[in-house]
């Protein structure tokens, strides 16, 4: 079956530590979306990226870094720089850039602080 | 700056008491109105896109409609299985496919 697939589920990290969260998908998607989530708020934008080589700043990127090597894998980055990287983290994709295809998600991964 | 306010921010239902969520938004320029579930520990699941004002879509218990300001999922007889988040989003005609989400409604049917 076609999908996304966040590892890990879940994610610990420490002081000063940079962690590394995967997303793959086999849809053959040209785009793929960062998202942070957090209790009693709305999903917000982190990175998103159109093509393979390219990808834009959302709403909320600092601390944060992502990579497009490939098309199907989209990983993000949460450096030491992110003081606030407690959230739940969404991945999603849709088949073309920009339009108003759904946007695909995965089962997200949760990062804690130790 | 684009805006989507969902309510209430809880619902808890009997078994087949029918209700209707909520979900205004601003924005220059509507490109598509998205209606998600997300289950706890998941992702969001796709529902329903809504385009233009007066486009109504069907699905089972749920029925997303769509005026110039405001879009409403009705659940009608909902089961304990209708239990979920519901996510709207709404992406602007100049956004280039990034959605602007509201916090969502937490729904609970009880037995």
């Amino acid at each position: 079956d076609g999908g996304i697939t966040q590892s890990p589920k879940y994610l610990f990290r420490k002081e000063g530590q940079n962690v590394t969260l995967s997303c793959e998908q086999n849809l053959n998607h040209d785009a793929m979306y960062w998202y942070r989530q957090d209790p009693g708020q709305g999903l917000r934008l982190i990175y998103y990226s159109q093509i393979v080589n390219d990808f834009q700043k959302g709403d909320i990127a600092e601390g944060y870094s992502v990579s497009r090597e490939k098309k199907e894998s989209f990983p993000l980055t949460v450096t030491s720089a992110q003081k606030n990287p407690t959230a739940f983290y969404l991945c999603a994709s849709t088949p073309g850039p920009g339009g108003d295809q759904p946007q695909h998600f995965g089962d997200g991964t949760r990062l804690s602080i130790l | 700056e684009d805006q989507v306010t969902q309510s209430p921010e809880a619902l808890r239902l009997q078994e087949g008491e029918s209700s209707s969520l909520n979900c205004s938004y601003t924005v220059s320029g509507l490109r598509g109105l998205f209606w998600y579930r997300q289950d706890p520990g998941k992702g969001p699941e796709f529902l329903f896109t809504l385009y233009s004002a007066g486009e109504e879509k069907e699905k089972e218990r749920l029925k997303a409609t769509l005026t110039k300001k405001e879009s409403f999922l009705h659940i009608t007889a909902p089961k304990p299985e209708d239990s979920a988040t519901y996510l709207c989003a709404v992406q602007a005609a100049d956004s280039w496919g990034k959605l602007q989400f509201g916090a969502g409604t937490q729904v609970v049917v009880t037995p």
